[in-house]
């Protein structure tokens, strides 16, 4: 059974200062990466999806890499906001290509 | 910019009846999904559709559940007889292709069974 993990589970952040979490996935049969946020009643928002290794993904203050041969991925954000308070989701496709998700990184931004 | 759209936004249904939750994907997208997410809880996987027909489901997806894509716009995801566990925020989502592209998803049914 695929398993995806994110670290850590809540994150409290000040305004204004930089951040970033982790996202885990088996490193064998690699197909893609995919970050998406969720914000509190809205749908979940894709980010990036990510395909190369050692590839660095970059949308405003926010960024993401990538290493598939260790399986992982981080995303960063610079900078915080209070916009940026939401729940970030990872996920990675399995050998049917259907989405095996991450339990996610739920981002608090203190003012 | 094209969007999935899912009706109802909320749904309360007594347990034992049938729910019919609805969804438009994105007109040109090939994949369809749908997903829950119970209260606190991760967001799982319940289907795929793909070419008119179910290409994937999860254990989730029991006989009590069908979906369908009657007239090559709507989806549907189908409870026969619902259980109080099924309240959940379901989601719909599309996408051009499999895993590799991104997956578009739609506001989300909240599902209350009483």
């Amino acid at each position: 059974i695929l398993n995806v993990e994110q670290s850590p589970q809540s994150l409290h952040v000040q305004e204004g200062d930089s951040t970033n979490f982790t996202c885990s996935f088996p490193s064998s049969n690699f197909y893609a990466l995919h970050w998406y946020r969720w914000e509190t009643a809205k749908s979940p928002e894709a980010l990036f999806v990510m395909t190369l290794n050692g590839d660095e993904k970059k949308k405003g203050r926010i960024s993401a890499t990538l290493n598939t041969k260790e399986g992982y991925s981080y995303l960063y954000i610079k900078g915080s906001q209070p916009e940026d308070s939401a729940t970030y989701l990872c996920a990675f496709p399995d050998s049917n290509y259907q989405l095996i998700w991450g339990a996610g990184t739920k981002l608090i931004i203190k003012p | 910019e094209p969007e999935v759209t899912q009706t109802p936004s909320h749904q309360v249904t007594q347990m034992g009846q049938e729910v019919i939750l609805r969804c438009v994907p994105i007109s040109n997208h090939l994949y369809f999904y749908w997903y829950r997410q119970i209260l606190g809880q991760k967001v799982e996987f319940l289907v795929s559709f793909y070419n008119n027909e179910i290409s994937e489901k999860s254990e989730i997806f029991d006989d009590q559940f069908s979906v369908e894509r009657p007239d090559g716009s709507n989806f549907t995801l189908k409870i026969r007889s619902t259980k109080l566990e099924d309240s959940a925020m379901y989601f719909c989502a599309s996408s051009a292709l499999a895993g590799g592209t991104e997956a578009f998803f739609g506001q989300g049914t909240r599902l209350t069974v009483v």
